[in-house]
């Protein structure tokens, strides 16, 4: 069992409609990430977490630290939101990050 | 600068090619993270930097991969004798600091191939 797991794998959405992401995790954190990786490859850095509610623009992301998992959502999503949305913790022990599988969204138009 | 910056972008080795990677953290930053994915969306940890010091290596090969960071150089990531299974797609991550308030800031990546 990987200690950090995304459902769903992979989800296709029509333009506009609203997205949710789940991210749970076994093991005890300090922060949780989610990134975006583009088809290019590059990843950027959307979110760090370690308690509550985070928004910026149409992405909001939560985080219950009881239950061990994180959501990330998507307002009216668009065809540039298409990516692999990816989900990673710290440790408490640690600094490194620990990834989960990832989670490819196409919105379609 | 503002951003990391890994060279090259691409890198074509032979098996049995050494292949050697850079990344210039964020500038200001003092940790430096490698991070090695392959198939998909599999990231692997690889070694981590304090400056010049190595922080945590748990995550390195005991065999063929070695990594520097030296002052007023950008950061190395080595690998002697390539291997097939060596081909992904490797990550550096620079932070300010290694604790709760940090945030990994990502590089480009450098696509490495061994044929």
């Amino acid at each position: 069992k990987n200690e950090v797991e995304q459902s769903p794998q992979n989800l296709t959405a029509q333009e506009g409609e609203f997205i949710t992401i789940n991210c749970s995790y076994s093991v005890g954190i300090s922060a949780l990430h989610w990134l975006q990786q583009h088809p290019g490859g590059g990843i950027v850095s959307l979110f760090m977490l370690s308690s509550g509610k985070k928004k910026h623009g149409r992405l909001i992301a939560t985080i219950n630290i009881q239950e061990k998992h994180s959501s990330l959502h998507i307002t009216a999503s668009h065809p540039r939101d298409s990516a692999v949305y990816i989900c990673a913790v710290r440790e408490t022990s640690g600094s490194r990050l620990t990834f989960g599988e990832g989670t490819q969204l196409t919105v379609n138009p | 600068g503002e951003e990391v910056a890994q060279t090259p972008k691409h890198l074509v080795r032979g098996e049995g090619q050494k292949a050697k990677l850079y990344c210039a953290p964020i500038k200001g930053h003092s940790y430096v993270f490698w991070y090695q994915q392959v198939l998909k969306n599999e990231f692997k940890f690889l070694i981590s930097f304090q400056n010049e010091n190595v922080f945590d290596e748990t995550g390195m090969p005991k065999e063929r991969f070695s990594a520097k960071c030296l002052p007023n150089s950008p950061c190395s990531l080595e690998i002697q004798a390539t291997k097939l299974e060596d081909s992904a797609v490797y990550f550096c991550a620079s932070s300010q600091w290694a604790s709760v308030y940090n945030e990994q800031f990502f590089g480009p990546g450098t696509r490495l191939t061994v044929l």
